[in-house]
């Protein structure tokens, strides 16, 4: 039963264009969701994060929305640069301690 | 400050042989994680602790064992190494608070012949 969903694999985006990373739940009931960027031979890195109360949280170039009614959250990179390409996890938590990864996706920002 | 260390980066075990994956934070926190990822998939919870002494089986425990005797190391045991626990596995630590995000280590690549 995968809970969290990452339905694209793998991403290209040019240098300086916007990208959309998307993630699908199940569980209405998590409270926080996370998003982790990963690179090759290193830990996942902790990036951004938002609240179930809210629909929207911004830092930086990365911001991620927030759709309860249709259970789904987007990460937003504007502008993406090369050093932006990773693997990007979303993770969501519902207070047990525990946090359930989805299975990445790999965004290549191409120069 | 160093965060979460793991040890060893590498190892090839035989089949039917054990060994010990060591993870170190000098966070302070109380919650640590093991989690493994197989190629193509996300991060599998196999263990988590919310402090020294108390520790408990996430989704994929078969095969593993921890310890937790202090609030710094959270050592995952092999038994009987197979070739299904070929993976990468990090360990993971956050404060205890909802939602608070996970610091990683830099993980371990194991692989099982």
């Amino acid at each position: 039963d995968q809970q969290v969903k990452q339905n694209s694999p793998s991403l290209s985006v040019q240098e300086g264009r916007i990208s959309i990373l998307n993630c699908d739940y199940t569980n209405s009931m998590f409270d926080y969701f996370l998003w982790y960027k990963k690179y090759p031979a290193e830990g996942p890195t902790f990036l951004i994060s938002i609240s179930s109360i809210k629909d929207k949280n911004e830092d930086g170039r990365f911001t991620v929305f927030l759709n309860k009614s249709a259970k789904h959250l987007s990460l937003h990179i504007v502008p993406s640069q090369p050093g932006d390409s990773a693997v990007y996890f979303c993770a969501a938590y519902k207070g047990t301690y525990k946090y359930i990864f989805g299975t990445g996706t790999r965004l290549k920002v191409l120069a | 400050n160093a965060g979460v260390t793991q040890t060893p980066k590498f190892r090839i075990l035989k089949i039917g042989q054990s060994m010990t994956l060591q993870c170190t934070q000098d966070m302070n926190h109380n919650y640590m994680y093991w989690y493994r990822q197989d190629p193509g998939m996300g991060l599998k919870l196999i263990y988590y602790s919310v402090g020294a002494g108390i520790t408990d089986k996430g989704e994929v425990p078969n095969g593993y064992n921890v310890s937790r005797s202090t609030t710094e190391d959270f050592p995952l045991r092999l038994e009987l190494a197979a070739p299904s626990q070929t993976s990468v596995y990090f360990c993971a630590t956050n404060s205890g608070s909802g939602g608070d995000t996970q610091y990683f280590g830099p993980g371990t690549r194991l692989t099982v012949l």
